[in-house]
């Protein structure tokens, strides 16, 4: 079955970069997504990148996707105590937009 | 950009009273919206689609006479959790999105059963 995998837990220093990194097994995905989760409160979309896009890239965020190896990735620049945060990976599965996804990255910044 | 509004954002009740959980989409229609269920430090459960004028899908697991859910209107869902006791105090987060939009959410709705 379908399935998002992400490495649960980062830890970088302010100003550092961060990268944060996604699989997924449905090829037939056609939108991939970052949401970003704050202590109590909900989901904030981040961005997204169909899957026909290798790169995209926004103010400080770049994904980069390679369907080949079904690999997804959330590039952070210059990360701020701001940052600090859950990120969640997901993929659509099929046309009724249900999202699979992974069980999040804690992302820890260090000043 | 869209916007998804849930509410209450947090409530607490005694076990065996019902809770009614809304969630609104302010500036776009919705014909489908999904309820997810959060724990601590874990990733979202979906518990059901909620199809506008049709009943919900509910995935596997998940009691539909528990966790009733009424999308009467292209911009409002509900879902009622019946009979609440200590085990269903979660945190309960909906979302919506369009055909031409990625899926939105709502700040979500704590939820404590005493």
């Amino acid at each position: 079955g379908e399935d998002v995998e992400q490495s649960l837990f980062l830890s970088v220093r302010e100003g550092d970069s961060s990268v944060i990194n996604c699989t997924y097994t449905d090829s037939s995905s056609t939108y991939l997504y970052w949401y970003k989760q704050e202590p109590g409160a909900g989901l904030q979309l981040l961005t997204y990148i169909f899957s026909n896009m290798d790169m995209k890239q926004d103010q400080r965020l770049t994904v980069l996707l390679n369907k080949k190896d079904k690999h997804l990735s959330l590039r952070i620049a210059d990360t701020q105590t701001g940052d600090s945060a859950i990120y969640f990976c997901a993929e659509n599965a099929g046309n009724n937009r249900k999202l699979i996804w992974g069980l999040g990255t804690s992302l820890a910044v260090n000043p | 950009g869209a916007v998804v509004s849930q509410h209450p954002s947090w409530v607490i009740c005694k076990s065996g009273t019902s809770v009614k959980i809304e969630c609104r989409s302010l500036d776009f229609q919705a014909t489908t919206m999904f309820w997810y269920r959060q724990f601590p430090k874990q990733s979202l459960m979906l518990m059901a689609t909620s199809n506008e004028g049709s009943k919900a899908t509910y995935e596997q697991g998940v009691e539909k006479d528990k966790f009733l859910i009424n999308h009467a209107s292209l911009t409002l869902s509900t879902l009622t959790v019946t009979s609440a006791h200590p085990e269903d105090s979660s945190f309960y987060i909906c979302s919506a999105g369009d055909l031409s939009l990625p899926q939105h959410f709502g700040d979500g709705t704590r939820l404590s059963i005493l």
